[in-house]
This record gives C-alpha cells, structure tokens and sequence, in this order.
C-alpha cells in the first residue's frame, strides 16, 4: 500500500532553516512527483510546490520562492523540502503529497504531517 | 492567478440531510483540473473527487461531484457522522501550479 513517512516535530527560531523527509513506500517512486502542502493553525491548505522525481524539474509557489528547495533521494525514495529565514508565520504543518499519475487529477495520497515550530 | 472561492464558510446540518458545498473560480476551468479534498481535525487530507465529478478509490456513492466553467459543486447525499469535517476544492494549472479554496466546515447542527 501507498505511504507517505514524514519526519518529526521541528521547533526552530526565526531566522534559521527547516528540512522536512517524506520517505514513500508502496510504489515506484520515479513515476510520480511530489507536492508540498502547508497549513498555518486553524488556516487552509496552501501549495508550496511541486518537484518531478523522475528529472529533479520543480516549481515554487511564488510566496516562497527563493526560500525553499525541495529534493529527492531516489536511492532511499525520499523527498525532502528546506525552507530558510523562517519567520513566525512559516509555523505550520507541512504535508507532502504524491501527484496523481494525470497531474491534473490532484493529490492521491498524503504524508501524516509535520509540525514546524518558529518561535524564539 | 485564478482565485477559488468556497461557500457558505460554515454548514451547519444534521445526521441524514443533504449537503452541498459550491467552490467558484475566478476564470473558466477544465472541469477536468477541478478536486476535492476532506480534512478532519488533526488529519492529513483525504482525495475525494477529481476531474470534477469522479469518485477516488474507495470514496462513497454518497459524494458526488458536478460542474463546469467557474461553478463548481460537492454534494453529499446523506450525511454520516464521519462526514462532519473540512471541505476543500483544488484547481490544477500550468507549470505545474495547484491552488486551493479556503474550505468549508460542514458541523453537526
């Protein structure tokens, strides 16, 4: 079965930088690229962006472009998304997401989440 | 950047009524672009609907999906008490980009 691991609760202070894991299991990892989701306590979903697994290709929401890079391991099928000069409103859960095989059908499986703290 | 815009906010109903969530976009749609998504408190979201009115895998007959052009609708047939929860509708673009409406809390009345 499809699963999306994510790693652990992270408390980090303004101005430093976060990196999130999602390890995926359950599937060939190259043929389905992945999005990051965001979501500030009590707010809706925001995309984050979204990287292909099979060529590294990606795109950035504009709201954070420049401070946020995702990667993958295909060796260990894992993702990975840095976020720098974090700021109070970066605290949020952070959700990965796989990309349905037609893109444009949305986001078929989710990782359980991860608690990004910035506080000083 | 095309803009979707959920309503009402909050609906309030009870176990067995019908529900119906509209998501709006700013600019003409693919219906084939449009999803839906349920969130629970402390959950990660859950794919409902894509391309506007298909079913995911495993999802009930009780949800249903319609729409076209900027109009948009979600349509549960029969509330359960798993059903109370957020709703979110999602419109894919190019780039690729993906963007989401604000949600609609359906709670129990």
């Amino acid at each position: 079965q499809v699963q999306l691991v994510q790693s652990g609760v992270e408390v980090k202070k303004p101005g430093a930088s976060v990196m999130v894991s999602c390890k995926a299991s359950g599937y060939t990892f190259t043929t389905y690229g992945l999005s990051w989701v965001r979501q500030a306590p009590g707010q809706g979903l925001e995309w984050m962006g979204w990287i292909s697994t099979y060529n590294h290709k990606t795109n950035y929401a504009q709201k954070v472009q420049g401070r946020v890079t995702m990667t993958t391991d295909t060796s260990t099928s894992t993702a990975y998304m840095e976020l720098r000069s974090l700021r109070s409103d970066d605290t949020a859960v952070y959700y990965c997401a796989r990309v349905a095989w037609e893109p444009a059908d949305g986001f078929d499986f989710w990782g359980q989440g991860t608690l990004v703290i910035v506080s000083s | 950047e095309i803009v979707l815009t959920q309503s009402p906010g909050t609906l309030s109903l009870s176990p067995g009524e019908r529900a119906t969530l509209s998501c709006r976009t700013s600019q003409r749609v693919s219906s084939s672009y449009l999803a839906w998504y349920q969130q629970k408190p402390g959950q990660a979201p859950r794919f409902l609907i894509y391309g506007a009115s298909r079913r995911a895998t495993g999802i009930p007959d009780r949800f249903s999906g319609s729409g076209s052009g900027t109009d948009f609708t979600l349509t549960i047939s029969r509330l359960e008490p798993e059903d109370f929860a957020v709703y979110y509708c999602q419109q894919y673009g190019d780039s690729p980009t993906w963007t989401f409406g604000q949600g609609t809390k359906v709670e129990i009345k």
